[in-house]
């Protein structure tokens, strides 16, 4: 049971585009939410968040939207570039609980062609 | 070094053997997490730890595994009669209190192969 869908494998851009990575979620009870970027061979990093009560925060390139209703949330980087070629990972928790983990996607593989 | 260090940074073994992986956190970091990644997976949770306790076990995909930290430092995953679908990247995360802002740092990983 996939509580957070990231249904693109993969994702192709031009440099100096717009890359947008979307993710859907099934726990109505998540309120928080992640994305990390993995480089190969290295470990997860954090990237940006936003709270379930907001709808957008922005942090420079990058900018997280989150439609509650929906249960979907997508990141936003502007503009492309090949250095943020990398794979995407959303995540997801509820911070209400008593349960410390975040339950992640299966990550999207984001390429920036030159 | 600053970040999370997990050793080994590769792991090939037999079906049947135990294996350990060690993770050392960021210096002063209480909480510590344990996931993996199968191949085309997310990352799995594993277990976490706040200090030297690990109040749910319960993400541990079998009793053959197994995690400690002691000192409120370094944690071991130790996996008994490794099985083939064992075979996965076992990544280690800290942060300064449990989950915070949701901001773990994570080791590179230690990639386990099991023949």
């Amino acid at each position: 049971d996939q509580q957070v869908k990231q249904n693109s494998p993969s994702l192709s851009v031009q440099e100096g585009r717009i890359s947008i990575l979307n993710c859907d979620y099934t726990n109505s009870m998540f309120d928080y939410f992640l994305w990390y970027k993995k480089y190969p061979a290295e470990g997860p990093t954090f990237l940006i968040s936003i709270s379930s009560i907001k709808d957008k925060n922005e942090d420079g390139r990058f900018t997280v939207f989150l439609n509650k209703s929906a249960k979907h949330l997508s990141l936003h980087i502007v503009p492309s570039q090949p250095g943020d070629s990398a794979v995407y990972f959303c995540a997801a928790h509820n911070s209400g609980g008593s349960n410390y983990k975040l339950t992640f996607g299966k990550g999207t593989l984001l390429t920036v062609n030159p | 070094g600053a970040g999370v260090s997990q050793s080994p940074s590769n792991k090939v073994t037999e079906k049947g053997k135990d294996v350990e992986l060690r993770c050392d956190p960021i210096s002063g970091h209480t909480a510590l997490y344990w996931y993996r990644q199968s191949l085309g997976q997310g990352l799995e949770f594993l277990i976490y730890f706040q200090g030297n306790s690990a109040p749910d076990k319960s993400g541990l995909p079998s009793d053959r595994f197994s995690a400690e930290r002691t000192g409120g430092s370094v944690s071991t995953l130790t996996i008994q009669r490794t099985q083939q679908e064992d075979s996965a990247v076992y990544l280690c995360a800290s942060s300064l209190v449990l989950l915070g802002n949701g901001e773990l740092f994570f080791g590179e990983g230690s990639r386990l192969t099991v023949l």
